[in-house]
């Protein structure tokens, strides 16, 4: 069975720096998807970027980006020039590479920018 | 493009009745969809995967015949919780699987109390 470890449950960052989230996943795929997605008060689920495993090269979306490292099943999200709208939720996710698999997430990072 | 919708947003009702939750896609058609529950300051948690024609598939210890999901067209899946409990007060999201299989669209959520 796959899991999902955030092993930070709040992180905070001052509004301009940079914050990186943790992500440690299992599986004994090959091939898969992970995702991060944002929550934010709303509490409507946004996804923030996406990394296909087969792919070597780390996913980028503007100010946020992945290190994706395989062998070690990790999955960092890093978030550049941290604003206030980025406090939420964050949540890692796994899904394996077949047609319509569900969504395994992580436990949650809470993520406060302060001013 | 993608957009998914829930209705109500939040619903009281007493315990002992039921509750209906629906979830539109609104400008694609799904042909799956997926029901989660979250607890608050909780991960999102799968219920079951609802496929159009067919009977949903329930994960481990979701009660079936309690959590009724009905999935009647390509744009529509129902959740009904029957015989509400105080218990069963929680938030409940939606998504729906887009054009790629490792889309998945989620809904706004519904926030259920029972009393």
């Amino acid at each position: 069975a796959q899991t999902v470890t955030q092993s930070q449950p709040e992180m905070s960052v001052q509004e301009a720096e940079t914050v990186t989230l943790s992500c440690t996943y299992d599986t004994s795929e090959n091939n898969y998807y992970l995702f991060w997605y944002k929550q934010p008060p709303s509490r409507q689920m946004i996804l923030v970027i996406r990394q296909e495993a087969y792919k070597q090269q780390n996913a980028t979306e503007n100010r946020f980006s992945v290190n994706f490292q395989k062998a070690a099943k990790s999955f960092s999200l890093k978030i550049s020039d941290s604003q206030l709208g980025d406090t939420a939720m964050y949540f890692c996710a796994f899904m394996k590479h077949v047609n319509t698999d569900k969504l395994i997430f992580g436990t949650g990072t809470r993520l406060q920018v302060f001013p | 493009g993608a957009v998914v919708s829930q209705h109500p947003s939040w619903v009281i009702c007493k315990s002992g009745t039921s509750v209906k939750i629906e979830c539109r896609s609104l400008d694609f058609q799904a042909t799956t969809m997926f029901w989660y529950r979250q607890f608050p300051k909780q991960s999102l948690m799968l219920m079951a995967t609802s496929n159009e024609g067919s009977k949903a598939t329930y994960e481990q210890g979701v009660e079936k015949d309690k959590f009724l999901i009905n999935h009647a067209s390509l744009t529509l899946s129902t959740l009904t919780v029957t015989s509400a409990h105080p218990e069963d007060s929680s938030f409940y999201i939606c998504s729906a699987e887009g054009r790629l299989s490792y889309e998945q669209y989620f809904g706004p959520g519904t926030r259920l109390t029972v009393t």
